[in-house]
């Protein structure tokens, strides 16, 4: 199973709103609707930020929404800020009843 | 409250097995799949298997297959990932994590395998 492909880096000033992509294929993302995006800071374990595409844990904050279009997620953050930067991982349920992630993008605030 | 507690880093030298435990607490362990992660220094996110925690399924990923064993002891509430024939490509930070539905909710605090020589 090839890793979903996100940008290596996206890069937003404070306040902007920035997109991150996920694409993979019709046997994962285009698939089904159970694709969850994570945040990872440095030297910590990932965060839960949106799950099942476009729903949002309680605590996070509603800066951050998620979609899907075919084979490709997305999430949104509005608002960037200084927080905001981390890595930040798609991951999908797949046709073989495993789980693959993304290859992770890095957010930087400037 | 949820947690998974990890057991500690280990270092092993290559060709060696490694076999780390994931102690569950703050809920029904039975009811929840636990999933493993791997990350190695500076890369991705890596899913490697999963285990129903109720009836003891598993699932690995195709790269891992014949070297990963997710096992668990419902009597502890621990889950367990073995790995076999380690190399230096296998040192990494590898996570338990606890599925609901379809994605990862709760997350062990991580364990560091070295592999060296």
């Amino acid at each position: 199973q090839s890793a979903l492909t996100q940008p290596a880096s996206v890069s937003g000033s404070p306040g902007q709103s920035i997109t991150i992509s996920c694409t993979g294929t019709s046997s994962d993302v285009g698939g089904y609707d159970f694709v969850s995006w994570y945040q990872q800071h440095p030297g910590k374990a990932p965060k839960l930020m949106i799950y099942d595409v476009n729903n949002r844990p309680s605590g996070v904050s509603d800066r951050f929404s998620g979609s899907k279009s075919g084979n490709t997620a997305s999430l949104s953050i509005s608002g960037l800020q200084a927080e905001d930067e981390a890595e930040y991982y798609c991951c999908s349920y797949t046709s073989s009843y495993s789980y693959v992630f993304g290859t992770g993008t890095k957010v930087t605030v400037l | 409250q949820v947690q998974l507690v990890q057991s500690g880093a280990e270092v092993k030298k290559p060709g060696a097995s490694v076999k780390v435990s994931c102690k569950a607490s703050g809920y029904t362990f039975i009811n929840y799949p636990i999933h493993w992660v791997r990350q190695a220094p500076g890369q991705r996110l890596e899913w490697m298997a999963w285990v129903n925690a109720g009836n003891g399924n598993t699932k690995y990923s195709q790269k891992f297959q014949g070297r990963v064993t997710i096992t668990r002891d419902t009597s502890a509430n621990t889950a367990y990932m073995e790995l076999t024939s380690l190399r230096s490509e296998d040192t990494a930070v590898y996570y338990c994590a606890r599925e609901v539905s379809s994605w990862i909710d709760y997350w062990g605090q991580g364990t560091l395998v070295t592999v060296s020589s």
